[in-house]
């Protein structure tokens, strides 16, 4: 079944704990990106993957860090998370571009005291 | 990139026709315009794209002016399962970034 899959889906944490959350596609997608969800401002871009090794920031970037080593992964990393950082984030995969249909991941809903 | 305004929430009844319009006045050329539906807890899916006139599927119909300042996305005869956030993007051709905006919350009731 063609899937985007995070983990973990429900993470609690203290401030400064460095976390990661994964993010794996098995439909062969060159583009790939992650988003926080809070409530009022809808969906916010954090980073975006054009493909292997070729990343970029989106609109909310600060705090945050990913790598694409493979084409078929995407984490997400946290190095010192703070309580701002509390929000639900979802990751995404395209074919090919951002104008291609995004398909997106269950959500992580990330708490951090 | 193409800034869309959509409008926070709208009620409906179960059985009525939903209109949503989104605003993007700064609409490139090359752009397409793409709806999205969020139910609670999940991530969003893809409902329908189209680049001018008049899309339709299974699940909505697309209408889009000429000069494509804006488009309405129409769900047909709502039920209460289609309460949901729905989304307007446009994805710009120059640019791998994408904004999705806050939606419109749709609440349909019975």
């Amino acid at each position: 079944e063609a899937q985007v899959t995070q983990n973990p889906r429900y993470l609690i944490t203290v401030t400064g704990k460095k976390l990661t959350v994964t993010c794996s596609q098995n439909m062969n997608h060159e583009y790939m990106s992650w988003y926080r969800q809070d409530p009022g401002l809808g969906l916010r871009q954090i980073y975006y993957s054009m493909n292997v090794e070729v990343t970029d920031k989106g609109d909310v970037p600060e705090g945050y860090k990913v790598s694409r080593k493979e084409k078929r992964n995407f984490p997400l990393i946290l190095e010192s998370p703070s309580p701002n950082q509390t929000s639900l984030y979802f990751c995404a995969s395209s074919s090919s571009g951002n104008e291609e249909t995004q398909y997106f991941g269950p959500g992580t809903r990330l708490l951090v005291l | 990139l193409a800034k869309t305004t959509q409008p926070i929430s709208m009620d409906s009844y179960e059985g009525q026709e939903v209109n949503i319009t989104c605003s993007h006045n700064n609409i490139a050329t090359n752009d397409y315009i793409t709806w999205y539906q969020q139910f609670p807890s999940q991530g969003p899916r893809f409902i329908i794209q189209g680049y001018k006139t008049k899309v339709t599927n299974e699940v909505a119909s697309l209408f889009i002016p000429a000069d494509r300042k804006s488009s309405t996305l129409s769900l047909p005869r709502v039920s209460l399962s289609d309460t949901a956030v729905y989304y307007c993007l446009v994805a710009p051709s120059n640019d791998y970034k994408l904004s999705f905006g806050a939606g419109t919350t749709v609440t349909v009731r019975a």
